[in-house]
């Protein structure tokens, strides 16, 4: 098993751009979330998913969109990047215990 | 609201001794989960353990041991025999379970600050 995974590892953008970060895990969990983690603070959670084709917003949703086509993935959307962007982001998947993906380290310029 | 408290930014520990890292929390929701996390300087959220908010017994495991006081609204983490590579950022997390029982399965995890450890040798 890969667990979470998550592209890119690192990535620079100028504002305005948009990408997708990608997040994709093999154990078979209906829960999948995304958080951002900036310097001295906890992970806060943008979007989450219950399940293939349903989602909902987190405590930091704006600038952010998701989809759930499948189980497997869960990418996270950035429409048109901010510097307030700037952060790490962690894909999670699971139950009692969520497996973390390695993280997407952004900066946007 | 749901929210997670941890007062120590920053604590040093020797290594071989023990070292409680304090987390307190705030819900009005009768179930929920506590959880810790340790961040090491590579960046990986690793899940330590786990307790629940009916579980009877505090949760352990390993050299973790869960220090869970209901009433007080505290779950603290107690490191046992600290090693250099206990050196990191560590997290304290609650999730209401009811969410558990509307979609089965997962649920939204809130973050404490976080605190750092450093464990000297």
């Amino acid at each position: 098993n890969a667990g979470v995974t998550q592209t890119p590892k690192f990535q620079v953008l100028k504002t305005g751009q948009s990408m997708t970060l990608q997040c994709a895990q093999d154990m078979n969990h209906e829960y999948m979330s995304w958080y951002r983690q900036d310097p001295g603070m906890g992970l806060r959670l943008i979007h989450y998913s219950v399940g293939a084709g349903i989602t909902d917003q987190g405590e930091v949703p704006n600038g952010y969109n998701v989809s759930r086509s499948t189980t497997e993935d869960f990418p996270l959307r950035l429409l048109s990047a901010a510097p307030s962007q700037t952060s790490v982001y962690f894909c999670a998947s699971g139950g009692n215990e969520q497996f973390f993906g390695p993280g997407t380290r952004l900066t946007v310029l | 609201a749901q929210k997670i408290t941890q007062t120590q930014p920053g604590m040093f520990v020797q290594e071989k001794e023990a070292v409680t890292l304090d987390c307190t929390y705030d819900t009005s929701d009768p179930s929920y989960g506590l959880f810790w996390y340790k961040q090491p300087s590579s960046g990986e959220m690793i899940f330590l353990i786990y307790q629940g908010s009916y579980d009877q017994q505090n949760a352990t495991e390993g050299r973790y041991s869960l220090n869970f006081q209901k009433a007080r609204k505290s779950a603290n983490l107690v490191i046992s025999a600290s090693q250099l590579g206990d050196s990191a950022m560590y997290f304290c997390a609650m999730r209401e379970l009811n969410q558990i029982m509307i979609y089965n399965q997962g649920g939204k995890l809130i973050f404490g600050q976080g605190t750092e450890l450093s464990v000297k040798p």
